[in-house]
């Protein structure tokens, strides 16, 4: 099955620094990437997602990039905000309807 | 967008008794749904995929009888965890496929048992 690592577990940045998450997953069949920022307390909400036909895509201060040769993905955050700290998780599917494999999860903390 | 609705937010049960969670798609239908559970400072571990009309799917390791999932209709996917001990503490959490590509997922139940 799938198998998806990220990268890193814990990430402290100053506000207004970029911030870089990464994951690598396995399957090459998987074809949909999102990726979710998750509050204490609270269901995961989708931030961002990009699927295998796409090499990179951006919403605002938040972008996406897909290597499906080397079969990893990355989360790119820019001028952070504190209001940003929160737990992020990538994951994978093979196609709609399909599970979702999740990363670990990265801690983000975003310093004043 | 494509909301999912889970309810109770959080649930005090005593060691026993059976607790029942709520997942509710509002503004569309959800033939499947997957429920999660997650410890602290954990990813989300899939416990079973939910599926409008049949059985549902577990996961390897999950017991059927404890954790009953119901899917009777195409908006609403129950989770109930029978004769709960304080093991089964824990955050739950459902997901349904939206519209598009996206999973929606609910806002979780914390579930904790005395």
């Amino acid at each position: 099955g799938e198998n998806v690592e990220q990268h890193p577990s814990t990430l402290s940045v100053q506000e207004g620094d970029s911030a870089v998450i990464k994951c690598t997953y396995s399957d090459s069949a998987s074809n949909y990437f999102p990726w979710y920022k998750q509050e204490l307390g609270k269901g995961p909400q989708l931030i961002i997602d990009i699927r295998s036909n796409v090499g990179e895509k951006k919403d605002q201060r938040i972008a996406v990039t897909l290597n499906k040769t080397a079969k990893h993905f990355s989360l790119h955050i820019t001028e952070t905000q504190p209001e940003d700290s929160a737990v992020y998780f990538c994951a994978a599917s093979e196609r709609r309807y399909s599970t979702l494999t999740f990363g670990k999860g990265t801690m983000l903390l975003v310093s004043p | 967008g494509a909301v999912v609705s889970q309810h109770p937010s959080w649930v005090i049960c005593k060691s026993g008794t059976s607790v029942k969670i709520e997942c509710r798609s509002l503004d569309f239908q959800a033939t499947t749904m997957f429920w999660y559970r997650q410890f602290p400072k954990q990813s989300l571990m899939l416990m079973a995929t939910s599926n409008e009309g049949s059985k549902a799917t577990y996961e390897q390791g999950v017991e059927k009888d404890k954790f009953l999932i119901n899917h009777a209709s195409l908006t609403l996917s129950t989770l109930t965890v029978t004769s709960a001990h304080p093991e089964d503490s824990s955050f739950y959490i459902c997901s349904a496929p939206g519209q598009s590509y996206g999973y929606t997922f609910g806002s979780g139940t914390r579930l904790t048992v005395v």
